[in-house]
């Protein structure tokens, strides 16, 4: 079956702009998460979304970071007032039931975004 | 939170030989220990996991072990071939209600042909 997407694949754009970055995940996974990696570094949890409950934002790095989850499926994440030290690829995740603590995640390709 | 370190940071093993890279954790809560695989400019890929509640685990090739005493737990690639040549990210989850993934900072294996 079709597993998680992300769009765009590549972003770049100038400091100070806002920008969108999109997950579908996979159909019937209650369970979204979004990671930030930095080049050459691990990957560094930004927020989880389960179900109907409130979002877990424990992750973000500043208030210019926001992310909704619509409908129980698509996510989007959006970074306000871009800064350099924000470039990175920007993954997401889902699971079939994440409240479990031991769900596998299955992640998508990322978006690499680039800051100018 | 959980803290996951992971060793060495590049392994290089030629063809047929074994692999093993190492990772510690600091959450005595963590009961979860996924290891991943990426490949360049693709997203991590899951390639064997294993719960708190068993020591070891193997899958064909890859085996993985979990010392929970130690805090520490272990991915073991056998008979190497050039497509295991990757970057490998070992995390670590808490039961604390959401199974968000603490990673290390990943190894960079290469296998030599």
């Amino acid at each position: 079956g079709a597993g998680v997407s992300q769009s765009p694949s590549n972003k770049v754009t100038e400091k100070g702009k806002d920008v969108e970055l999109r997950c579908d995940p996979i159909s019937g996974h209650t369970a979204l998460y979004w990671y930030r990696q930095s080049l050459g570094q691990g990957l560094e949890f930004l927020i989880y979304f389960q179900g109907n409950s409130a979002p877990d934002k424990s992750g973000l790095p500043s208030d210019r970071f926001s992310a909704e989850r619509t409908g129980g499926s698509v996510s989007t994440l959006t970074i306000q007032r871009t800064q350099q030290e924000d470039s990175a690829v920007y993954l997401c995740a889902s699971s079939l039931e994440g409240a479990r603590g031991t769900d596998t995640q299955y992640f998508g390709p990322g978006t690499r975004l680039t800051v100018l | 939170g959980e803290n996951v370190e992971q060793h060495p940071s590049t392994l290089s093993v030629q063809e047929g030989d074994s692999a093993v890279i190492k990772c510690t954790y600091s959450d005595s809560a963590s009961n979860y220990f996924p290891w991943y695989k990426q490949e360049l400019g693709k997203g991590p890929q899951l390639i064997i996991d294993i719960r708190s509640n068993v020591g070891e685990k193997k899958d064909q090739r890859i085996a993985v072990t979990l010392n929970k005493t130690a805090k520490h737990f272990s991915l073991h690639i056998t008979e190497t071939q050039p497509e295991d040549s990757a970057v490998y990210f070992c995390a670590a989850s808490p039961h604390y209600g959401n199974n968000r993934l603490a990673f290390g900072k990943g190894n960079q294996v290469v296998v030599i042909p």
